[in-house]
């Protein structure tokens, strides 16, 4: 079957616009992941979505960073007034069930360059 | 602090010989340790984890919880084995912290 998608899979924008990531996870999996890696980094995580209700949001670096989750299914990933240290790949995980221990499936990744 | 350290960049071995990427982690209580692998031009995609106690493609990790280490090992290496790989942990299963934190991978490379 199908699995995670996301779009687009390459963006380059200017600093201080905006842009908006997409994420289709697998159908009838309940728990959404939204990670970040930086250049010569390891993912770190952004916020997760139990449903459409996002549990926790620690992760997310800035109050430009936003995300939301519709119809239990696609979610978006805004980040407001881009910066040069916003470049990374974005990357977008689903699972069946939400909370730990569960194997997260991910998707190709979204590459954003801010220029 | 939660935290996974991986402390090789890159490991070169040549085909046939063993191979062990390290991995020791930070967390208070009792964490789900997983390995995820990353081949050229392929998405991110769990290897092993160590509540299953099993063995993927060769791999094999014991967590050992004195040490706070989850090493991956493998007797015999081969080329495809080639790959970034990288140890994550999440909290404890059945809990509510399902997010992965990572460490910054390895970078394995199998030489013919």
């Amino acid at each position: 079957g199908a699995g995670v998608s996301q779009s687009p899979s390459n963006k380059v924008t200017e600093k201080g616009k905006d842009v908006e990531l997409r994420c289709d996870p697998i159908s009838g999996h309940t728990a959404l992941y939204w990670y970040r890696q930086r250049l010569g980094q390891g993912l770190e995580f952004l916020i997760y979505f139990q449903g459409n209700s996002a549990p926790d949001k620690s992760g997310l670096p800035s109050d430009r960073f936003s995300a939301e989750r519709t119809g239990e299914s696609v979610s978006t990933l805004t980040i407001q007034r881009t910066q040069q240290e916003d470049s990374a790949v974005y990357l977008c995980a689903s699972s069946l069930v939400g909370g730990a221990g569960y194997e997260q499936y991910f998707g190709p990744g979204t590459r954003l360059t801010v220029t | 602090a939660q935290r996974v350290t991986q402390p090789e960049k890159l490991l070169s071995v040549f085909k046939g010989a063993p191979v062990e990427l390290k991995c020791n982690y930070s967390y208070s209580g009792s964490p789900e340790l997983f390995w995820y692998v990353q081949y050229s031009r392929q998405r991110l995609q769990l290897l092993l984890r160590h509540i299953s106690r099993e063995s993927i493609k060769g791999f094999t990790a014991d967590l050992n919880k004195g040490e706070t280490s989850f090493h991956l090992k493998k007797p015999f290496a081969q080329e495809e084995d080639s790959a970034m790989y990288y140890c994550a942990l999440s909290g404890e299963r059945g809990g509510s912290q399902g997010n992965l934190i990572f460490g910054k991978g390895t970078k394995l490379s199998v030489k013919p």
